[in-house]
């Protein structure tokens, strides 16, 4: 079954360091987004990207994030200089179309020191 | 805003028994959807039942089975027959169905145990 991989599944670096989280999404899907979860809160919404343009952000994706499809295969997210508040689980979830199913990866947890 | 509540952190049924999870949500909207979504330990959340609010019947998939209350904005996940692999991290989230709407609003989650 097809599924959506993420890497790396967990990641410590340091306050102020650049952070790439890569995400391979279902190949068939046009709709990428991105959540996180700090430990003991909701998931929340970060952003979604549909035709190579992010269609909807929320207040957190502020400008030290960015989100690339370099290949037409990955969907990464870049955090430029994390902040210790970034640590959380990064969910990437993509889907075929916009009303089908919203397929999850397991997740890649972020740790700042 | 929208809102999701899931008002239990935590939950325990017997193994073969059953179970209702709560959640409640706050919406302006009357067009929208809502879903159950599972996450086992260490696996990624997968989508367990759907409910688009102008359906007026609960959605059932197999075990599970939802009471979708849209007046008093309800929406509970029932499991018949607890098996142990349901033990999981439940979420209940909301999506506004308006075009252009793309995120989903989580619950805090339930935490899932199921008894042998």
């Amino acid at each position: 079954e097809p599924e959506v991989t993420q890497t790396p599944s967990h990641q410590v670096t340091q306050m102020g360091q650049e952070v790439i989280l890569r995400c391979v999404p279902i190949s068939n899907h046009l709709y990428f987004y991105w959540y996180r979860q700090i430990l003991g809160q909701k998931v929340e919404f970060l952003v979604s990207f549909y035709n190579n343009e992010i269609s909807e952000k929320s207040e957190i994706f502020d400008d030290q994030f960015s989100v690339e499809r370099p290949d037409g295969s990955n969907f990464t997210l870049k955090i430029r200089s994390t902040k210790l508040e970034d640590s959380a689980m990064y969910f990437c979830a993509s889907r075929r179309d916009n009303t089908g199913e919203l397929f999850f990866g397991e997740g890649s947890r972020l740790t700042v020191l | 805003a929208q809102t999701v509540t899931q008002s239990q952190p935590e939950m325990s049924v017997q193994e073969a028994e059953t179970v209702t999870l709560s959640c409640t949500y706050d919406t302006s909207e009357s067009d929208y959807y809502l879903f159950w979504y599972k996450q086992p330990p260490s696996r990624q959340m997968i989508l367990v039942i759907r409910q688009e609010a102008y359906k007026q019947q609960n959605a059932t998939e197999n075990r599970f089975s939802v009471n979708f209350q849209k007046a008093a904005k309800s929406f509970s996940l029932k499991i018949s027959d607890s098996q142990l692999g349901d033990a999981a991290m439940y979420f209940c989230a909301y999506r506004y169905s308006g075009a252009g709407s793309y995120q989903l609003t989580f619950g805090k989650g339930t935490k899932l145990s199921v008894i042998p």
